[in-house]
């Protein structure tokens, strides 16, 4: 079925360094893809999304790469901050059918 | 746009108690989706709206789960009689997808800050 995985739940980084959080799909039919950030006692909020026939996209600081070949996505913060701390989903789509489905989210914490 | 607004943020309720979820999306959006949250499970879709018609609720849990969505500017989420393992954060998003299943735009979902619900 469908299905959307992450390969580490907690993720400590240094404050300055780079951030990299991934996520494996399972449904070779998703299109669509975003990234969410959500901080403590709050719904989460669109980070950045990526279309299946795109391999990278680049926010501000964030990048977004997608490998369909294995389906993996990862989410890459530049120059991490203490207020990028927060739990990060991934999610996936098959457009057609508006079915969003998340990942089980991995906790990023910032090391001063 | 005050966002999507749900109401109430925290229910403490009995076993075998009826509880209702509501939620206001942001005006305009035509989509409406239901949400649980668990440490053990995850963020969980139970169900979505288009145009305030039912379209997948193949993700709600068992027959005491009800939804509706009888105007564009109003859902619930009922569960009768209510269970200690329905205790969770119920979340309610809506997005304009408009533009998005035509190629254009995000099909990013707007989520409100969640109702907590604890079924003792």
């Amino acid at each position: 079925g469908e299905s959307v995985g992450l390969h580490l739940p907690t993720l400590s980084v240094q404050e300055g360094d780079n951030s990299i959080i991934n996520c494996a799909y399972s449904n070779s039919a998703s299109d669509y893809f975003i990234w969410y950030k959500q901080e403590s006692g709050k719904g989460p909020q669109f980070i950045i999304d990526i279309r299946s026939n795109m391999d990278k996209r680049q926010g501000q600081r964030v990048t977004v790469l997608l490998n369909k070949t294995v389906k993996h996505l990862s989410l890459q913060i530049a120059a991490t901050q203490p207020g990028d701390s927060a739990v990060y989903f991934c999610a996936e789509e098959y457009s057609s059918a508006s079915k969003i489905i998340f990942g089980s989210g991995t906790r990023l914490s910032i090391r001063p | 746009d005050a966002g999507v607004i749900q109401s109430p943020r925290h229910e403490v309720t009995e076993m075998g108690q009826e509880v209702t979820l509501r939620c206001k999306p942001i005006s305009g959006h035509d989509y409406l989706f239901w949400y649980r949250q668990t440490m053990m499970r995850g963020l969980e879709l139970l169900i979505y709206f288009n145009n305030n018609v039912p379209i997948d609720d193949s993700g709600m849990p068992e027959d005491r789960f009800s939804a509706k969505m009888p105007n564009a500017s109003f859902s619930t989420l009922k569960i009768q009689p209510s269970e200690p393992r329905d205790s969770a954060v119920y979340f309610c998003a809506s997005s304009s997808r408009t533009g998005f299943l035509g190629g254009r735009g995000t099909g990013e979902l707007f989520f409100g800050e969640g109702s907590r619900l604890t079924v003792l």
